[in-house]
């Protein structure tokens, strides 16, 4: 099982900053299948960023991904107040698909 | 619009059975089609955990260590259902789960369900 570590676990920022989220991978992601969600309180997730890199469908391109084999990251180049909430990296190349423990991005 | 939705949650006792539902709406859901569906769960205040998923021939269904011998995926694409029987339910089964369609973008989770909580407690 991949196990995927994400840090930090809480990213204190004002709107407007950059937000620059790591997901470290135990073992290399097979193809960069890697896949990042956005969650808020009461709600599920939301698909941000499939391949590493690719944004899925009417997501803002404030969202970026980026890296490859075992390391990873999702940056949101400047915060709007509606993007403070949870984020999680997932591997879906191996079985079972595994998820980080999440970044929490709240407001400074 | 696709649309997911679940039903089927509740309070059952450790040890019992119980058995989701997920009404999916929006796509093709046959055999003949390319996603594949999978069941979420989020104990908590805890992170997310893949459970199972099952392509929809049928044919391949695949299971986190935790529940295998224990819950079952399939679904019903007559009536464009898809199932988790939960058996021999412990304390830690305790979570939201999640119905979600994998496949519109490689094999992520494109389009999920608003969730059905699950509490098992004496």
């Amino acid at each position: 099982e991949i196990v995927l570590t994400q840090s930090p676990g809480t990213l204190s920022l004002s709107p407007g900053e950059r937000a620059t989220l790591s997901c470290r991978a135990s073992q290399t992601v097979i193809s960069s299948y890697l896949a990042w969600y956005q969650q808020k309180p009461g709600q599920a997730p939301r698909l941000l960023i499939y391949g590493a890199s690719s944004r899925a469908t009417g997501i803002p391109d404030r969202f970026s991904g980026s890296g490859s084999e075992t390391d990873f990251t999702l940056t949101i180049s400047r915060l709007e107040p509606e993007d403070f909430a949870v984020y999680y990296c997932q591997q879906y190349g191996s079985l079972p698909k595994t998820f980080g423990q999440g970044t929490k991005v709240e407001i400074k | 619009e696709v649309q997911l939705v679940e039903s089927g949650g509740g309070l059952v006792q450790p040890g019992g059975s119980l058995r989701l539902s997920c009404a999916v709406s929006g796509f093709t859901f046959s055999i003949r089609s390319s996603y594949w569906m999978s069941w979420v769960r989020q104990a908590p205040g805890k992170g997310l955990e893949w459970v199972a998923n099952t392509k929809q021939d049928g044919f391949e269904k695949y299971y986190v260590d935790s529940v295998k011998g224990r819950f079952t995926i399939s679904s019903d694409n007559a009536k464009n259902l898809l199932y988790l029987q939960m058996n021999s339910l412990r304390v830690e089964d305790t979570a939201v789960y999640y119905c979600a369609r994998e496949g519109g973008y490689e094999g992520s989770a494109d389009y999920w369900g608003q969730g059905t909580l699950v509490t098992v407690s004496s």
